[in-house]
């Protein structure tokens, strides 16, 4: 079946400009992360969703980062204001219900965002 | 809180030695551990997870609740291995909450 989807694939955008990224999560799956990823760093925790509890924000850089998840389905990430430590690749992931266990996650391409 | 440790950023190895990615976390539960791999332009995967107890492209990580380690092991390092590998630990259950992951270490495999 489709895998995690992310649009666009590339972003580049003038400093103080808005963008939204979108993440589409596999069909089914309630749990939802956005992540940043630096050249050549490690994976950066922004935002969790998880059915229809409160989500996780505890990962959020600044007030200029929010995201939503409508429906419980697509999920977007905006920047307001955007400025050069932005630039990073940002990758979401979904997982299914835990059941008796822990499930992966499934990650997207992700999306390169340049800020100029 | 749960908390995943990866102590090496970058390990290199030439072809045909043994490798091992080490992991160390902290949880108060059974947690699940998982081993992520990011290939050179190619997305994040799951490599293998420890209730699976199997090996994957000849990794193997045995869980170690003594030491709360769950390393990566290899017996002969390929080319092939250079990549990005991320160490994860999540809860059980339906209150699992989420899933906490490594630094990273990036693995470079000298021919």
């Amino acid at each position: 079946g489709a895998g995690v989807s992310q649009s666009p694939s590339n972003k580049v955008t003038e400093k103080g400009k808005d963008v939204e990224l979108r993440c589409d999560p596999i069909s089914g799956h309630t749990a939802l992360y956005w992540y940043r990823q630096s050249l050549g760093q490690g994976l950066e925790f922004l935002i969790y969703f998880q059915g229809n509890s409160a989500p996780d924000k505890s990962g959020l850089p600044s007030d200029r980062f929010s995201a939503e998840r409508t429906g419980g389905s697509v999920s977007t990430l905006t920047i307001q204001r955007t400025q050069q430590e932005d630039s990073a690749v940002y990758l979401c992931a979904s997982s299914s219900i835990p059941g008796q266990g822990a499930s992966p996650l499934h990650f997207g391409n992700g999306t390169r965002l340049t800020v100029t | 809180a749960q908390r995943v440790t990866q102590p090496e950023k970058l390990l290199s190895v030439f072809k045909g030695a043994p490798v091992e990615l080490k992991c160390n976390y902290s949880y108060s539960g059974s947690p699940e551990l998982f081993w992520y791999v990011q290939y050179s332009r190619q997305r994040l995967q799951l490599l293998l997870r420890h209730i699976s107890r199997e090996s994957i492209k000849g990794f193997t990580a045995d869980l170690n609740k003594g030491e709360t380690s769950f390393h990566l092991k290899k017996p002969f390092a390929q080319e092939e291995d250079s990549a990005m590998y991320y160490c994860a630990l999540s809860g059980r259950g339906t209150n699992a909450g989420k899933s906490t992951f490594g630094d990273g270490t990036t693995l470079t495999v000298k021919p």
